[in-house]
């Protein structure tokens, strides 16, 4: 089964930093581009990052940029979201996902609560 | 960058109907890269349409998407009571970037 299975969130101090895992089953890293994308209480879907096929190229979210850390180990098929300086703009819940097709995103993961607050 | 604008925010139907769901961009794209998923309350976003008009995996044929230029139509053709969710459209040039979602309620 093709899956995506988040992991690291939590509550966070402002300033503080978190770490998140998305480790993927019945596919291989290597022929996607991967994607975070997180969800603010209540609003829509907003991307973060997001890395190619053979984890040479990130992008990032001006939001984040500097502060976020995309990255693979396409041996543990695991791609992870190192996160520093967080504030409470940052509390969101966060989604890793595939893409497929033209980009689509085909494939999501359960997503992992994030939250920064004192 | 191109903006995706969705519309209505909210649609309150009856099931059985037939849903019209807007998504216009702010400048003429390309409709490969045009999706559409659905998120229900609680559970994580799905997609339903890839290329504006292609059935992702396992979508019913009520699902159907349509449009170019700037604007862009996901049509759900007879509302079953699991339809009413979350849609939101997405578009990928350098990276994705989301429409603000719609809304589909039960009258």
């Amino acid at each position: 089964e093709v899956q995506l299975v988040e992991s690291g969130g939590g509550l966070v101090q402002p300033g503080g930093s978190l770490r998140l895992s998305c480790a993927a089953s019945g596919f291989p890293f290597i022929h996607y581009w991967m994607y975070w994308v997180r969800q603010a209480p209540g609003k829509g879907l907003v991307w973060v990052a997001h890395i190619n096929n053979d984890g040479t190229t990130t992008n990032y979210a001006d939001s984040v940029q500097g502060r976020f850390t995309f990255s693979m180990d396409n041996a543990k098929n695991t791609v992870f979201l190192q996160m520093n300086s967080l504030s409470a703009d940052d509390t969101a819940v966060y989604y890793c996902a595939r893409g497929g097709h033209n980009h689509a995103l085909d494939i999501w993961g359960q997503g992992t609560m994030v939250t920064v607050s004192s | 960058e191109v903006v995706l604008t969705q519309s209505p925010d909210t649609l309150s139907l009856s099931p059985g109907a037939r849903a019209n769901l807007s998504c216009r961009a702010s400048q003429p794209i390309d409709t490969t890269p045009l999706a559409w998923l659905q998120q229900k309350s609680g559970q994580a976003p799905r997609l339903l349409i890839y290329g504006a008009s292609r059935r992702a995996n396992g979508i019913p044929d009520r699902f159907s998407g349509s449009g170019s230029g700037t604007d862009f139509i996901l049509t759900i053709s007879r509302l079953e009571p699991e339809d009413f969710a979350v849609y939101y459209c997405q578009y990928h040039s350098t990276s994705p970037v989301f429409g603000g979602g719609t809304k589909v309620e039960i009258k």
